[in-house]
């Protein structure tokens, strides 16, 4: 079984500071990770994704994510905030049937 | 780039009627999925399509849905008997073949039931 847990429905910023939104999951089997991106009235845009080799992922929109097995983590970063980047953010965890178990979100609020 | 297409962007329908939710998946993507997020929630799993039949379903499909790829292009979720409950966003994904894919999301039916 596996479950995704994200802390705070919501997080709020200023515009260029820094972005975290935190995600741990737990996984039976080596997890592959995901974020991403709901826009209002649109679907999900994968941000980034891990499923093996270098545990610092580079996604789209210059976010970023570490996978770190020992804190069973893999936290979302951006050095700076965009007004841009206001929407809500899913992290997801799956085995190799690549069907995701999404966490409940976490809404990125992002101020002048 | 290829998007994942659904139709309508919203139903309205009669508790009981049935309904059916429309998605075009990416033209050369082999694998097809229906999520739904009901509102204020987390969105979950409800199937998996390969090779014309079920590859794995969730608990929440039970035998008031089901799916169908009735051509070469479309892939359609019909609800038998709409319930209140059914309410949610739903949103249909497809995925290639090659190892890594991520699945592609398409924008989302909102499913209203009366």
């Amino acid at each position: 079984a596996q479950s995704v847990t994200q802390l705070g429905s919501h997080v709020s910023v200023s515009e260029g500071a820094l972005v975290l939104l935190r995600c741990n999951y737990s996984s039976s089997v080596p997890p592959y990770l995901f974020w991403y991106v709901q826009y209002p009235n649109q679907g999900l845009q994968l941000l980034l994704k891990y499923t093996t080799g270098a545990t610092l992922v580079k996604g789209i929109n210059g976010f970023e994510a570490e996978f770190k097995k020992s804190e069973t983590s893999f936290h979302l970063t951006k050095p700076s905030a965009h007004m841009s980047d206001a929407a809500e953010y899913f992290c997801a965890v799956s085995d190799e049937s690549y069907i995701p178990t999404f966490g409940r979100g976490t809404s990125l609020i992002v101020h002048p | 780039e290829p998007e994942v297409t659904q139709t309508p962007s919203h139903q309205v329908t009669q508790m009981g009627q049935e309904v059916i939710l429309r998605c075009v998946p990416i033209s050369n993507h082999l694998y097809f999925y229906w999520y739904r997020q009901i509102l204020g929630q987390k969105v979950e799993f409800l199937v998996s399509f390969y090779n014309n039949e079920i590859s794995e379903k969730s608990e929440i499909f039970d035998d008031q849905f089901s799916v169908e790829r009735p051509d070469g292009s479309n892939f359609t979720l019909k609800i038998r008997s709409t319930k209140l409950e059914d309410s949610a966003m739903y949103f249909c994904a497809s995925r290639g073949d090659t190892e890594n894919q991520p699945q592609h999301f398409g924008d989302g039916t909102r499913l209203s039931i009366l």
